[in-house]
């Protein structure tokens, strides 16, 4: 069964960079769309990017400046970077699998458990 | 960006109830849309894909429905390990958007 554990610092000082990890297991990376998604305590949820395991990314506008999404094959991981973080960015982040079901049909369908960061001084 | 508006933002049932959410976007999405549960402390999960496709091992009491912008996730007897928080999320293109969500409460 397919599995992703997100690990990385659960705290972030203001102004440096978020980063965080996901490894997969279970399943080779070299395949289907890897997804960060996050949720501020008591908020909605918001899709941060992914990365396909062709290399092409694709990122949010609203984080676009400040966001980085790749992979590591080797150790079948994908990572997040973003920089010049604010209280703003404190929140869950969620690595999750986007799946190409069938085709033009596709499904976020496999979530890690979720990694809470906090930044503050 | 597309915008994702569920309705209702929270609502009260009791075990038994027939259940309903609807999730509206800003302009026509196809089919492309996902519904998802969230219970405190866990990661959401896929209840329905494609609007209307029951994905693996979901009980057949949850059922989507809707095309172009207005979509509608029905519980059809609500029993007590459904009350959780419920996401909407539009997968006709990036930036892949969510619904604020409905949090369903015991009454």
């Amino acid at each position: 069964q397919v599995q992703l554990q997100e690990s990385g610092p659960g705290l972030v000082k203001p102004s440096e960079t978020l980063s965080l990890t996901c490894t997969v297991s279970d399943i080779s990376i070299s395949s289907y769309y890897w997804n960060w998604i996050r949720q501020p305590p008591g908020k909605g949820v918001e899709w941060i990017g992914y990365v396909h395991y062709s290399g092409n990314t694709n990122y949010n506008p609203s984080l676009k400046s400040r966001v980085t999404i790749s992979l590591d094959t080797s150790k079948n991981q994908f990572s997040l970077k973003l920089s010049s973080v604010t209280a703003a960015d404190t929140a869950m982040y969620y690595c999750a699998r986007r799946t190409r079901i069938a085709p033009n049909i596709y499904a976020v369908d496999v979530w890690g458990q979720g990694t809470t960061v906090t930044v503050s001084s | 960006a597309i915008q994702m508006t569920q309705s209702p933002s929270s609502l009260s049932a009791s075990v038994g109830d027939r259940v309903t959410i609807t999730c509206r976007a800003s302009q026509g999405i196809r089919n492309d849309l996902g519904w998802y549960q969230q219970k405190p402390g866990r990661s959401p999960k896929l209840l329905i894909y494609a609007a209307s496709t029951l994905h693996s091992g979901v009980p057949s009491r949850f059922s989507g429905s809707g095309s172009g912008t207005d979509f509608t996730l029905t519980i059809s007897s609500l029993q007590p390990e459904d009350f959780a928080t419920y996401y909407c999320l539009q997968d006709y293109n990036y930036p892949l958007t969510f619904g604020g969500g409905t949090k369903v409460e015991i009454k």
